[in-house]
């Protein structure tokens, strides 16, 4: 069964604007994890996040995480055509290195 | 440094026959999942490998099976295979912290 849900299932955008994706999940974790995968091909770890940490940033990316709620936001900013992918966020269950992945949201931003 | 590479790329077989992927792990890393992802789908877990043996496993038929080499690389094997069994494969190797995924083969069962 999946436990991350992101939102929204799809994201379309111009270039330079900023994209934000989000994350729900349902048990507790040890990390959480983004990915880019694009047009069904490997993913591409993008950020790990750990419990004990709120935000993250790696680039044109910033990821919070809030584990009160259990969720996660991935925001990319100033963002370009070749950003057009899928993102999932995948966690680990509570020191299990099996990681669970939503449905994903798909970006797709236009020149 | 090489990363988590995987062959073949593309399979394609019937129903009923065995197939087996294959995984080698990005330098340095000694632990090795395997995933597989349907269409319009996230990837599900179908089995961890650490010290050549299964660490953990998912929610997949016993005719999901795998095996871990000395050198990490890893096979999974699938047998009697359903139409629903089609889909993207895909292997991540990790040591204790971020899982770093192959390319993926893709296999269609027909």
């Amino acid at each position: 069964s999946q436990q991350g849900e992101e939102d929204p299932q799809a994201l379309s955008i111009q270039e330079g604007e900023n994209a934000t994706m989000n994350c729900s999940y349902k048990t507790s974790i040890n990390n959480l994890q983004w990915y880019r995968q694009n047009s069904g091909r490997g993913l591409v770890h993008l950020i790990l996040i750990r419990s004990n940490e709120r935000e993250k940033h790696s680039g044109r990316l910033r990821v919070t995480l809030d584990t009160s709620k259990k969720s996660s936001s991935l925001l990319i900013t100033a963002s370009r055509a070749a950003d057009t992918a899928s993102y999932f966020c995948a966690t680990d269950q509570g020191g299990s290195e099996k990681l669970v992945f939503g449905k994903g949201t798909k970006l797709t931003v236009n020149p | 440094d090489a990363g988590v590479t995987q062959s073949p790329t593309h399979l394609i077989k019937t129903r009923g026959q065995q197939v087996t992927l294959r995984c080698s792990p990005k330098s340095g890393h000694d632990t090795v999942s395997w995933y597989q992802q349907a269409l319009g789908q996230g990837p599900q877990f179908i089995f961890q490998y650490y010290e050549e043996e299964e660490r953990q496993r998912g929610n997949f038929p016993d005719r999901f099976s795998g095996h871990q080499f000395p050198n990490y690389s890893s096979e999974l094997n699938v047998n009697a295979l359903l139409l629903g069994d089609s889909a993207l494969y895909l292997c991540a190797s990790s040591l204790g912290g971020g899982q770093y995924f192959g390319p993926g083969t893709r296999l269609t069962v027909l």
